[in-house]
């Protein structure tokens, strides 16, 4: 079965620090990947990637692919408070599946 | 604009019952979706469908069934709830027509709980 690892489980931080969130899969036929937030409830959109070592940015955070090694990053300098929350990732495949990892659990402290 | 708009909120049902989750969106989007929730497993795909008039299973559609009424609204049936589907439910949508996923907006959810 096609797994999507994202690292770390959970990540506890201060107001400022930088932070770098992974995301790896083992998916054949891979066409992109997503990044969510997702806060209280509903998860809301960050990023999509296509292509390998494009960056994507807003903002404070920024996200980059690497489709040879089969990774994504996504990257939020300066965090504030206001950052923590679930960051989800998922590859989407040919065959029009796709499929969202368990999360990364960010917590920011003042 | 209301974005995605679902119903019930909560919902709690005894083993066997049958109900069906309203999705509706307004933001002209060609594709929806339905996705559980579970502690610890991120959202998986139930259904979705690409275009009004076509659904398709997800990773999980085992005990669902979908309609896509029209192009506003994409409704999930259980026929007969079980425990194992607690969970929460997300309803989403998205510009991409058939074979292309892009931006989804998500609706709040439907908390449901099958005892």
């Amino acid at each position: 079965e096609d797994k999507v690892v994202q690292s770390p489980l959970s990540l506890v931080v201060h107001e400022g620090d930088t932070v770098t969130l992974n995301c790896s899969y083992e998916v054949t036929n891979f066409r992109s990947l997503l990044w969510y937030k997702q806060e209280k409830k509903a998860p809301t959109f960050l990023f999509m990637l296509t292509s390998s070592g494009i960056e994507k940015k807003s903002g404070r955070l920024s996200s980059i692919l690497d489709k040879k090694e089969l990774f994504s990053i996504l990257n939020i300098t300066a965090t504030q408070t206001g950052d923590s929350a679930v960051y989800l990732c998922a590859p989407v495949y040919n065959n029009n599946d796709m499929r969202f990892g368990a999360g990364t659990r960010l917590t920011v402290k003042p | 604009n209301a974005g995605v708009t679902q119903t019930p909120k909560f919902q709690v049902l005894k083993t066997g019952q049958s109900m069906t989750l309203q999705c509706a969106q307004d933001m002209n989007h060609n594709s929806m979706y339905w996705y559980r929730q579970d502690p610890g497993m991120g959202l998986r795909l139930i259904y979705y469908s690409a275009s009004e008039g076509t659904t398709d299973k997800g990773e999980v559609p085992n005990g669902y069934n979908v309609s896509r009424l029209n192009k506003r609204e994409f409704s999930l049936r259980l026929e007969s709830a079980a425990p194992s589907q607690t969970s929460v439910y997300f309803c989403a949508s998205s510009i991409a027509s058939s074979g292309l996923y892009n931006e989804q907006f998500f609706g709040p959810g439907t908390r449901l709980t099958v005892l």
